[in-house]
Formats: C-alpha cells, structure tokens, sequence
C-alpha cells in the first residue's frame, strides 16, 4: 500500500510568484486535504477536495486554490505570494467511509518565500 | 469554533520514564473525535492514537494511552516507557462530525533523554 506523497519536497519562490504543489493520495483514499504549517505552529485547514469538488474551506484568501483529478490526486496553487505564505504545507488523505476521521499526511513541502 | 490547547510548548523525559502531555478543548458539538499526532524531525505526521467521544473507555495503543474527561475537555496523553524514537513534536486535534477539518493545538516537543 503505497502512502501520501508529495512533490516538491522544497522550493523557493519571490514574492509575487505563483506556485503548484503536487499531492498523491494513499490508495483506496478520495478525500484529499490541505494544510498550512507555519513555523512552530499546528497545522491550520486550507481546504479539501472530494470526488473532484472542493467540499469545505479554512481561513484562508481565494489566491489560495486547487483542484483534484479523477485519480484522486490533488494540487494547491497559491497566487501572488507573500512572505507570510512561507510554510509547510501538509497533504492528507482520508477514505471516503472514514466514520472515525482519521487522516493519514504526506511529508509536506516546505515553501519558502523570499 | 472549536480551539485545541495545548500549554506546554516543550518537556523533557528520561528514557524508559512515564510522561504526559496535556491538551484542552472547546467545542460546543456532542459527536466528535480527538487525536494524538506525532511528527518527528524527518515531517511526516504520524497517528498516534484516536478517541471517540461517545466512549467513556480511554483509549490505548500500546505504550500510549489517554486519560480523556469529557466534562472538563481534557484529554492527556500518556507515554510509558519512553523510547528515544518518541523524540517529537506533540499534536492534539479535534475533529467534530459534520466537519472538514482538523483542529490542531499548537504541538509540545518532547525530548527524550538518553
């Protein structure tokens, strides 16, 4: 059984960029989460994904966005970055009969911004 | 809103000791789940043991165990005989049903002594 992964492990972006980070959801798991880890601090919710839909949202602005593919993969975008963005961003997956909530995370991407 | 809390930012144990971490809720729901989640220096964030808040038995797994009082929104994690490969960061979450998210606490560093 293959686990959360995700891609990059890190990356370095400017002020102002855009970037992709990639999620790759445990088989058998529909359900794809998005977290923001700031230093020292617990995960915050972004948003998730369920059978391709976004079925719930945290705190955080529209220039946050993703989206997820038919095979359950998942993609954040962050636009126009700011300082504050930099962050490890935590992916989950959860099945969808998961009645206790368990999630299970991928290593996250640290993303610094500059 | 729900909030987790967790007051002690780092603790310290000798190897083969007993320790607790503490954690407090607040939620104003009936049907909800906590969780222990450790993330080691390596990121990956690990369950360590769920409680369901319907059950009045704590919770056990092993080495770890809670000590979760309803009333008071408390739920503590034990440690028995502790293991330098418990060295890591402490999460407490919430996760109430109809929900999307967790709800992290700010984590405990726990370091185990050899």
């Amino acid at each position: 059984e293959t686990g959360v992964t995700q891609s990059p492990t890190h990356l370095i972006k400017t002020r102002g960029q855009q970037v992709t980070l990639r999620c790759s959801s445990q088989s058998g798991h529909n359900t794809v989460s998005w977290y923001q880890q700031a230093l020292g601090q617990g995960p915050q919710f972004i948003f998730q994904y369920y059978r391709e839909e976004e079925n719930g949202r945290g705190n955080f602005p529209p220039r946050f966005s993703g989206l997820q593919f038919p095979n359950y993969s998942s993609e954040l975008n962050v636009n126009a970055l700011e300082l504050d963005d930099s962050a490890l961003y935590l992916c989950a997956s959860s099945p969808e009969a998961s009645g206790n909530y368990e999630q299970y995370f991928g290593p996250g991407t640290r993303l610094t911004v500059t | 809103a729900q909030t987790v809390t967790q007051s002690q930012p780092e603790m310290s144990v000798q190897e083969a000791e007993t320790v607790t971490l503490s954690c407090t809720y607040d939620t104003s729901e009936n049907n909800y789940y906590l969780f222990w989640y450790k993330q080691p220096p390596s990121r990956q964030m690990i369950l360590v043991i769920r409680q369901e808040a319907y059950k009045q038995q704590n919770a056990t797994e092993n080495r770890f165990s809670v000590n979760f009082q309803k009333a008071a929104k408390s739920f503590s994690l034990k440690i028995s005989d502790s293991q330098l490969g418990d060295t890591a960061m402490y999460f407490c979450a919430l996760h109430w049903a109809g929900s999307y998210q967790l709800t992290f606490g700010k984590g405990t560093k726990l370091s185990v002594i050899p």
